[in-house]
C-alpha cells in the first residue's frame, strides 16, 4: 500500500530563508509523488509532480523537490521564503494500480513565514 | 481555475439527513475522484469513477455513495449524516490516457458540509 508521512505539521522560516518541508513515502511500486498548496478555503493546487523522469524537479513560484529512492524521500524547497508562500502544503503519493491514479495524502504542514 | 466545477459550495444541514453533492469534471475528463477532508482524518480518497463506471474504492464509508452519469458529471450522495461526516469534499477529474501512465488530477473548490 502506499502512503506518505510529513514531518512537521507546522513549520515556521523568515522571509528570506530556506523553505524545507519533509515527505518520507512507502510503495510497493516505483511510485509517482507530488506537492500540493491550499490555500484557506480553497482547493488544492499542484505545486510538482515526479512521474519517473527527472529525479530533481521544478515547480511553480520556485518551488522545487528531489526524489531520493534510497531515503524514501520528496522533501520540498525554496531558496527564499516569500510572506505569500504560508498556505498549507500536501505530499502525495499516487495509487497505480490497474491505471488508477488515487492519490494518498500526508498530514500536511502549515507553514508560517516570519517577516 | 481547474475546470472542475462542484455545487453547492457550502451545505448545512442536521443529523440523520441525506445530501447529494455535484461534481462536472473538465471538458474532456473521463475520470471522476471523490475526496474527504476533515479536521481529524485528513485528506482521505473515497471513490472514482471511469467513464460510469466504479474504478477503485478508498475509505468510503456504506453510508456514502456515488455514481457517475453519462454526461460525465458524478454525485456523491451521503446519508444518515453524523456530526464526524461535517467535512469538504473534493471532486477531482483527469484525462482517459494509456493504463498506469500518469494522468494529473485536477481538484474543485470544494464542498463544505457542516452536519448541526
Amino acid at each position: 500500500a502506499q502512503s506518505v508521512t510529513q514531518l512537521g505539521s507546522h513549520v515556521s522560516v523568515s522571509e528570506g530563508a530556506l523553505v524545507l518541508l519533509r515527505c518520507n513515502y512507502s510503495s510497493s511500486v516505483p511510485p509517482y509523488l507530488f506537492w500540493y498548496v491550499q490555500y484557506p478555503n480553497q482547493g488544492l493546487q499542484l505545486l510538482l509532480k515526479y512521474t519517473s523522469a527527472a529525479t530533481l524537479v521544478k515547480g511553480i513560484n520556485g518551488f522545487e523537490a528531489e526524489f531520493k529512492k534510497s531515503e524514501t524521500s520528496f522533501h520540498l524547497t525554496k531558496p527564499s521564503a516569500h510572506m505569500s508562500d504560508a498556505p498549507e502544503y500536501f505530499c502525495a503519493v499516487s495509487d497505480r494500480v490497474g491505471g488508477a491514479n488515487n492519490l494518498f495524502f500526508g498530514t500536511g504542514t502549515r507553514l508560517t513565514v516570519i517577516p | 481555475d481547474s475546470g472542475v466545477t462542484q455545487t453547492p459550495k457550502h451545505l448545512i444541514t442536521a443529523t440523520g439527513q441525506r445530501v447529494t453533492l455535484r461534481c462536472s469534471p473538465r471538458s474532456g475528463d473521463l475520470s471522476v475522484y471523490w475526496y474527504q477532508q476533515s479536521l481529524d482524518q485528513g485528506l482521505q480518497f473515497l471513490i472514482q469513477y471511469y467513464n460510469g463506471e466504479e474504478r477503485a474504492k478508498g475509505n468510503i464509508l456504506e453510508r456514502f455513495s456515488a455514481q457517475q452519469f453519462p454526461d460525465l458529471h458524478s454525485e456523491l450522495n451521503l446519508s444518515s449524516l453524523e456530526l464526524g461526516d461535517s467535512a469538504l469534499y473534493f471532486c477531482a477529474s483527469s484525462a482517459r490516457g494509456r493504463q498506469g501512465a500518469y494522468n494529473e488530477q485536477f481538484f474543485g473548490p470544494g464542498t463544505r458540509l457542516t452536519v448541526l
